[in-house]
């Protein structure tokens, strides 16, 4: 099984949706988690850390369930430039980072 | 400021030959990641150096791989020799351990490596 997993989508969604996804996690020992971006042909970057309480950043709402061992990420009023891939990433003890295969998002004009 | 440095870009060779990619932190990160990411594995952690120091190279497929990190500012990552199945884009991540933020890593541009 692997550690992180996610569906990979694709979610085609029109500007101004609001989509939705999670990733399940199997670790119960993990310690941090987020979620990172990945634009075609480039390098990931992080988008947010997820916290507890879950947390919002902007059009971005992160939520955390330690219980189910799952983390989402909802984007409200999807813009165009919110097409990408997203990595849900999961950090355990160690410094090592375990990330999941990613979701990909379209948004359509 | 610049961010995470590598270099090539891109890297096309033939099978049995040595590659080398060289990466260069943030400064002031005490922490390096080498990754490899292709469609059939997703993201996979190679190797990573604390202050200089290998902690954990688990993920490094086979003797053929090899890391080094000489200092704070450079890191190579070295195949030899290559074969068809290592092409893959290569990245490289650096952190900041102090800022207790381990899992903000920054990543660098990729080399896209392709092993005729």
């Amino acid at each position: 099984r692997k550690e992180v997993e996610q569906d990979p989508g694709p979610f085609n969604v029109p500007e101004g949706a609001t989509v939705a996804f999670n990733c399940t996690y199997s670790n119960s020992a993990s310690q941090s988690f987020f979620w990172y971006r990945q634009d075609c042909r480039k390098e990931p970057k992080l988008l947010m850390s997820v916290y507890s309480s879950g947390n919002e950043d902007g059009r971005f709402t992160a939520q955390l369930n330690r219980a189910s061992q799952y983390i989402s990420l909802l984007i409200r009023d999807s813009k165009l430039s919110d097409s990408a891939t997203y990595l849900c990433v999961v950090r355990r003890n160690d410094y090592k980072l375990s990330f999941g295969a990613g979701t990909t998002v379209t948004v359509r004009a | 400021d610049a961010g995470v440095i590598q270099s090539p870009r891109h890297e096309v060779t033939e099978m049995g030959q040595e590659v080398t990619l060289r990466c260069k932190p943030i400064s002031g990160h005490d922490y390096l990641f080498w990754y490899r990411q292709t469609m059939m594995r997703g993201l996979e952690l190679l190797i990573y150096f604390n202050n200089n120091v290998p902690i954990d190279d688990s993920g490094m497929p086979e003797d053929r791989f090899s890391a080094k990190m000489p200092n704070a500012s450079f890191s190579t990552l070295k195949i030899q020799p290559s074969e068809p199945r290592d092409s893959a884009v290569y990245f490289c991540a650096s952190s900041s351990g102090t800022s207790g933020r381990i899992g903000e890593q920054f990543f660098g541009p990729g080399t896209r490596l392709t092993v005729l």
